[in-house]
């Protein structure tokens, strides 16, 4: 069983349209992040999420808008597509916040912008 | 906000040799971890060090955290072909997990 799984795998799209990305853990985590990775690699933190609610929120476009059904489940929608959100998106889930613990990341999301 | 800095940046070695990666942070912080990310894979995590601790080994891999000197290394031991990968360190202030660029090792067979 994978324990962070996230889909898709691969986007590709045009500028202008919209997006999901969808992040689901089996892990009974109470904390799950989104992780933006550029094309030198590096990593920045957008948001994370504990039991369903908000606790970090980035400098990050309001085009993207995080959305929590429940503590398993951590999707990311795009508004809006841009050429500088091409990159590769990281699901992450730990078992408490505030990185007393280890991160459990997803195979990544891979978005391509056109 | 970017805390950890890797060092160096590539790195690339004969299989059997140790490769050593060092991490600078800027804020105190509580512990500092070590992940690991094959090429089109997700980040794993190897190692997690608290502030008090000054070493701590997990099979071929010693970390050592200078809290005085904000830095930390990673020593791989007798590395493998299957280590070539890039490894970052992560820090939990002043935002969990903030983590570095990431060091590019090869290992070459």
């Amino acid at each position: 069983d994978t324990a962070v799984s996230q889909t898709p795998k691969y986007l590709v799209t045009q500028m202008g349209n919209d997006k999901s990305i969808k992040c689901e853990q089996n892990l009974g985590h109470d904390t799950m992040y989104w992780y933006k990775q550029d094309s030198k690699k590096f990593l920045k933190i957008m948001f994370s999420y504990n039991n369903k609610e908000l606790i970090i929120n980035e400098t990050v476009p309001n085009r993207f808008s995080p959305k929590s059904p429940d503590k398993a489940h951590l999707n990311l929608h795009i508004n809006s597509l841009e050429l500088g959100d091409s990159a590769v998106y990281f699901c992450a889930s730990s078992l408490g916040a505030g990185g007393t613990g280890e991160l459990f990341f997803g195979e990544g999301s891979r978005l391509t912008v056109l | 906000s970017q805390q950890g800095e890797e060092d160096p940046q590539a790195l690339s070695i004969q299989e059997g040799e140790n490769a050593t990666m060092n991490c600078s942070y800027k804020t105190s912080i509580n512990n500092l971890q070590w992940y690991r990310q094959n090429s089109g894979r997700g980040l794993v995590h190897l190692i997690l060090i608290r502030s008090n601790e000054r070493e701590k080994h997990s099979g071929r891999l010693r970390v050592t955290l200078d809290t005085s000197k904000k830095s930390s290394s990673l020593l791989i031991t007798a590395s493998r072909a299957a280590d070539t990968a890039s490894y970052f360190c992560a820090t939990d202030r002043p935002t969990p997990l903030v983590f570095g660029k990431g060091t590019r090792l090869s290992v070459i067979a």
